[in-house]
């Protein structure tokens, strides 16, 4: 069964640093979300992507980041300077035409020390 | 603006009882409703979804939720819990006009021999 996945699972990284998060969405799908989890807390929606473009953002997608398809099948989220208040696990999904369903990624945990 | 609660944090049960998790939902526009069930470190999985139709719904491992629009609720049941039902659950909404997902603050299932 096809699946979402993201990698790496675990990135340690320094305040300040910038980070690159990645996620393989499912092949024929064209509609890509970010949302991320901070420890214990619920899970918030970030951005969604169709067609090359930023569909939303939320008020926590400030200019810090950004989100890119490189090519056909990468789906990418950058965090310019990491804040501490970044630590947080990271959830890649995607879903195709007509579908409501969001498949999501095991998830990437990112830890700004 | 849309928003979700699930009211319990916290729901302890032994093997083989019923279980009821709480989802309650505001919106001023016509919702999708979404349970996903999270087990320890891993990502989001699908349980089942109302989108029209009948209120009613069955989803996989044996969950059922049932929609009901005038208490403006969409609580998960299971008849029987099984020691393996121990995760997170979140109840999530989106609507026509937004496919951003918009989560609970997760309940989580603790079931006990």
């Amino acid at each position: 069964e096809p699946e979402v996945t993201q990698t790496p699972s675990h990135q340690v990284t320094q305040m300040g640093q910038e980070v690159i998060l990645r996620c393989v969405p499912i092949s024929n799908h064209l509609y890509f979300y970010w949302y991320r989890q901070i420890l214990g807390q619920k899970v918030e929606f970030l951005v969604s992507f169709y067609n090359n473009e930023i569909s939303e953002k939320s008020e926590i997608f400030d200019d810090q980041f950004s989100v890119e398809r490189p090519d056909g099948s990468n789906f990418t989220l950058k965090i310019r300077s990491t804040k501490l208040e970044d630590s947080a696990m990271y959830f890649c999904a995607s879903t195709g035409t007509g579908d409501y369903e969001q498949y999501f990624g095991p998830g990437t945990r990112l830890t700004v020390t | 603006a849309q928003s979700v609660t699930q009211l319990d944090s916290q729901v302890p049960v032994f093997e083989e009882a019923p279980v009821e998790l709480r989802c309650n939902y505001s919106s001023s526009v016509s919702v999708y409703l979404f349970w996903y069930v999270q087990y320890p470190n891993q990502g989001l999985q699908l349980l089942l979804k109302y989108l029209s139709g009948s209120t009613l719904v069955k989803g996989i491992n044996g969950f059922e939720a049932e929609f009901n629009k005038s208490q403006t609720s969409f609580h998960l049941r299971k008849p029987s819990v099984h020691i393996s039902d121990t995760a997170e659950y979140f109840c999530a909404v989106s609507s026509y006009n937004t496919d951003k997902l918009i989560f609970g603050t997760g309940t989580r299932l603790q079931v006990f021999p």
